[in-house]
């Protein structure tokens, strides 16, 4: 799977949006971008995942570039209980395991 | 519904002693994972599950650490003569058949801490 990168802290205004970014330079053809949140003392909770397309849902937008290496998780209007480490994972279809690679993610501070 | 569950939320225990770490997941889902998280550290991969066997054990750090999995239901993660640096918050995650198009993403349990004295 290929390797992410993401910045390791970033804040933002409780009611403003969230623009969290992640770099894929490397992502295959066959490999979606997924997006994980992990509040202390939590396990990961699923956000959103996406192939090529701009993706949204009750928790937030997906936004790829065209040319597929990179891609920004948009919380559109942030709350204190969005403050997490943010996790964007570049995950492969086929093989033995499908299972996800997490780094070190991004840790969102939403400030009141 | 009725999320990922595991057990015991938290285990002490004493260095040598063994421990089973218990996953029950999303009914319905083939697929079963487990990860470890260190403290102040990223998640681990472990071992994944598809039914009932163990395509990929290659996150297993040591043969003190095995798990099962039967019925495609319940999974024990079992490590023998535990040591200090085996203190860790353990998470298992499911999901269902393999779709590509739907994504298949994992859903979490809130993870076992064990921590080793």
């Amino acid at each position: 799977d290929a390797k992410t990168t993401q910045p390791p802290s970033m804040d933002c205004a409780e009611g403003r949006a969230a623009n969290l970014p992640c770099n894929h330079s490397t992502i295959s053809g066959n490999e979606y971008v997924y997006w994980y949140r992990q509040i202390h003392s939590q396990g990961p909770q699923y956000i959103i995942h996406g192939l090529k397309n701009n993706e949204t849902n009750e928790m937030a937008s997906l936004i790829i570039t065209e040319d597929r290496k990179s891609s920004t998780l948009i919380l559109p209007h942030a709350t204190l209980r969005d403050t997490a480490v943010y996790y964007c994972i570049a995950r492969g279809y086929g093989g033995a395991t499908n299972k996800l690679i997490f780094g070190t993610g991004t840790l969102l501070a939403v400030q009141p | 519904g009725a999320g990922v569950s595991q057990s015991p939320s938290n285990k002490v225990t004493e260095k040598g002693k063994d421990v089973e770490l218990r996953c029950d997941p999303i009914s319905g889902h083939t697929a079963l994972y487990w990860y470890r998280q260190r403290l102040g550290q990223g998640l681990e991969f472990l071992i994944y599950f598809q039914g009932n066997s163990a395509p990929d054990k290659s996150g297993l750090p040591s043969d003190r650490f095995s798990a099962e999995r039967t019925g495609e239901s319940v999974s024990t993660l079992t490590i023998q003569r535990t040591q200090q640096e085996d203190s860790a918050v353990y998470l298992c995650a499911s999901s269902p058949q393999m779709s590509v198009r739907f994504g298949s993403p994992l859903h979490f349990g809130n993870g076992t801490r064990l921590t080793v004295t």
